[in-house]
């Protein structure tokens, strides 16, 4: 199993630009690693994908170096909307699913 | 519209019953999911599902069982409820390819007494 360490939080100020960094030391050559956004009282939301390199849509950035053993979500300017915990997920499709393993999860505050 | 729903959205027992969990998905998927998120918020999975293929985390204990009657529905059956059972418990799915995301829903909050 892939085991992945994040940090257990982070503050930041509105319209700051935010990494969070994941570890990912024994990742498998077919683990793809996702990036999930949590609100309270919420289940998780995906956020963003990728294998390596770097992929961006319109909400964040994911760098992933060419080792493959970390990845960075970047956040754009963020807003107060933005606080909420972020998980790295990495994994294979099923049935490996099944073994995929969240990271403990980064709480992000935004301050005004 | 809700694409993963759950019942109940709240749960409160007494220790020794025996409870289920309800979720449904209308996304068309075919593999299903069952998360424990703990008191301090770590997220893990106890089962996946896949058709007739059940992938469990060898962590859960035996008390715990998925059942699927279809493939837009897996339910959590709780035997012998423990104090350790109380969580929020989130269902998710995923169209099972490669690359996966998963969609969860709003979770039921289980609290054992």
């Amino acid at each position: 199993l892939a085991k992945t360490t994040q940090p257990i939080s982070m503050d930041s100020y509105e319209g700051q630009e935010v990494n969070i960094t994941c570890s990912h030391n024994n990742i498998a050559t077919n683990d793809y690693i996702t990036w999930y956004q949590q609100f309270p009282s919420q289940g998780p939301r995906f956020i963003i994908q990728g294998y390596k390199t770097k992929v961006t849509n319109e909400v964040a950035s994911l760098f992933i170096p060419a080792d493959r053993k970390s990845s960075t979500l970047s956040l754009p300017r963020v807003s107060l909307s933005d606080t909420a915990v972020y998980y790295c997920l990495v994994g294979d499709f099923f049935p490996n699913a099944g073994k995929s393993t969240f990271g403990d999860g980064t709480t992000l505050t935004v301050k005004p | 519209d809700t694409a993963v729903s759950q019942t109940p959205k709240y749960l409160v027992t007494q220790m020794g019953n025996d409870k289920s969990i309800k979720c449904e998905q209308n996304l068309g998927h075919d593999t299903m999911y069952w998360y424990k998120q703990d008191s301090k918020k770590f997220l893990k999975i106890m089962f996946s599902y896949n058709n007739k293929e059940l992938i469990i985390n060898e962590t859960v204990p035996n008390r715990f069982s998925p059942k699927s009657p279809d493939k837009a529905h897996l339910n959590l059956h709780i035997n012998s409820l423990e104090l350790g059972d109380s969580a929020v418990y989130f269902c998710a799915s995923s169209h099972g390819g490669v690359p996966e995301t998963q969609y969860f829903g709003p979770g039921t909050r289980l609290l054992v007494l």
